[in-house]
């Protein structure tokens, strides 16, 4: 079966540094990997999607890469501010019945002012 | 629009306890899924629903039915709690087109004592 994994449980950085979470799958590549934000006590929302044929999706601060030979994705934060804390979820897609995605655990990121 | 609706918010059961968990959208999606996430686990999927009149087992559907009444509601019930069902549950439905991302519902934390 599918092993999802992301860098680290938690990662600590500095207002306004780019903040890097890594998101490792193994055997074959999804057909698109997606991105969510989770606030404590919420439920996960959307941010950002990127197919299996496209290297890099851009939307305001946030950048996401797919790289199918490292069987990885990068999901970048630019000039982090304190409201980015948050856990960020990755979730790839394998192209099944209903289009089913598989969660990793998520990465807790904290911005320091 | 209220997006992705659960209800309770909040529940506590006794061991062998019934309860049904509701959901409800208004995002007019044929899908719709049964989360539950438990810390270090991440999310795992419970049932899915592709349209209405059909559902699927996901990940873990052991202790759990579903229901899809309609196009709108996509229930959960335990027939007999038990504590290894303490956890929190989310209801998402999904856009099938483009980005298909998944909406989320703010959850139900369910503890079964």
């Amino acid at each position: 079966s599918q092993k999802i994994e992301q860098n680290s449980e938690a990662l600590n950085i500095q207002e306004g540094k780019t903040a890097t979470l890594t998101c490792n799958y193994t055997n074959y590549s999804p057909a698109y990997l997606q991105w969510y934000r989770q606030d404590p006590g919420r439920g996960p929302v959307f941010l950002l999607l990127i197919r299996e044929n496209e290297k890099e999706k851009r939307k305001e601060r946030l950048k996401v890469t797919f790289d199918t030979t490292l069987k990885q994705s990068l999901f970048h934060i630019t000039a982090s501010q304190p409201a980015d804390s948050a856990t960020y979820l990755c979730a790839p897609n394998y192209g099944g019945s209903q289009g089913n995605l598989i969660f990793g655990k998520g990465t807790k990121l904290s911005v320091k002012p | 629009n209220a997006g992705v609706t659960q209800t309770p918010k909040f529940q506590v059961l006794k061991t062998g306890q019934s309860m049904t968990l509701q959901c409800a959208q208004d995002m007019n999606h044929n899908s719709m899924y049964w989360y539950r996430q438990d810390p270090g686990m991440g999310l795992r999927l419970i049932y899915y629903s592709a349209s209405e009149g059909t559902t699927d087992k996901g990940e873990v559907p052991n202790g759990y039915n579903v229901s899809r009444l309609n196009k709108r509601e996509f229930s959960l019930r335990l027939e007999s709690a038990a504590p290894s069902q303490t956890s929190v549950y989310f209801c998402a439905t999904q856009r099938v087109a483009i980005t298909y991302e998944q909406y989320f519902g703010p959850g139900t934390r369910l503890t079964v004592t």
